[in-house]
């Protein structure tokens, strides 16, 4: 059964950093692209990163571009988020979502997500 | 910038049949756009329906169905059933890693 995981959100201050983490079981992580979505509070779903199983290829969204880094280790099957030059906008649910094989593969599976507050 | 389009509501009759659509502000939705629609619930993690236009997640029941209708994707329901109310999503894929959710369609099903 595929289970992901995420883990790391909080209250965080404008300009302010978060790391969250993303455990992944149930399938061979290695082999698969993964993202993360975001939903702030009264809005849509927002896709902000993905990365390939390898981790040879990293696409952003332009609202994150140059803040936040997406990562992960393959030997601990984790997928990362690394948010910095936090604002008051990123404040959301964080999802990770598995892919298939390739950074073009729809979402099929998703995280119960961690809610991310930027607030002074 | 593209901006990917949906109905802000819908409702349906329970019974009855409703379709969304997944629209570009600009141009038209084909297979390549690989649309695929999700159904969040508050509260629970978002669910996947349909992918790749119209291939069915599993366990999901079969009457909800995924197509190519003119110039956007369209997530159609038959037999509304109350537990059917939700948001649904679509996102297409833009090409280059890049994905676009559209704004979501509340569905109220009375």
């Amino acid at each position: 059964e595929v289970r992901l995981l995420e883990s790391g959100g909080g209250l965080v201050q404008p300009g302010g950093s978060l790391r969250l983490s993303c455990a992944a079981s149930g399938f061979t992580f290695s082999s698969y692209a993964m993202s993360w979505v975001r939903q702030a509070p009264g809005k849509g779903l927002e896709w902000l990163s993905t990365i390939s199983g390898g981790a040879t290829g990293t696409y952003y969204a332009d609202s994150v571009k140059g803040r936040f880094t997406i990562s992960r280790d393959n030997s601990k099957n984790t997928l990362n988020l690394q948010m910095n030059s936090l604002r008051a906008e990123d404040t959301a649910v964080y999802y990770c979502a598995k892919q298939g094989y390739a950074s073009s593969s729809p979402f099929d599976y998703w995280g119960q997500g961690t809610l991310v507050t930027v607030s002074s | 910038q593209t901006v990917v389009t949906q109905e802000p509501s819908f409702s349906v009759s329970p019974g009855g049949t409703v379709t969304l659509t997944c629209g570009l502000s600009s141009g038209s939705v084909s297979t390549s756009y690989y649309p695929s629609w999700y159904q969040r619930t508050p509260g629970q993690a978002p669910r996947t329906l349909i992918y790749s236009t119209n291939s069915r997640s599993s366990g999901v029941p079969d009457r909800f169905s995924g197509s190519i209708l003119g110039n956007k994707a369209a997530l159609t329901i038959t037999g509304a059933q109350a537990d059917d109310e939700s948001d649904y999503y679509c996102v297409l894929y833009m090409g280059s890693g890049i994905w676009v959710f559209g704004g979501g369609t509340k569905l109220t099903v009375l």
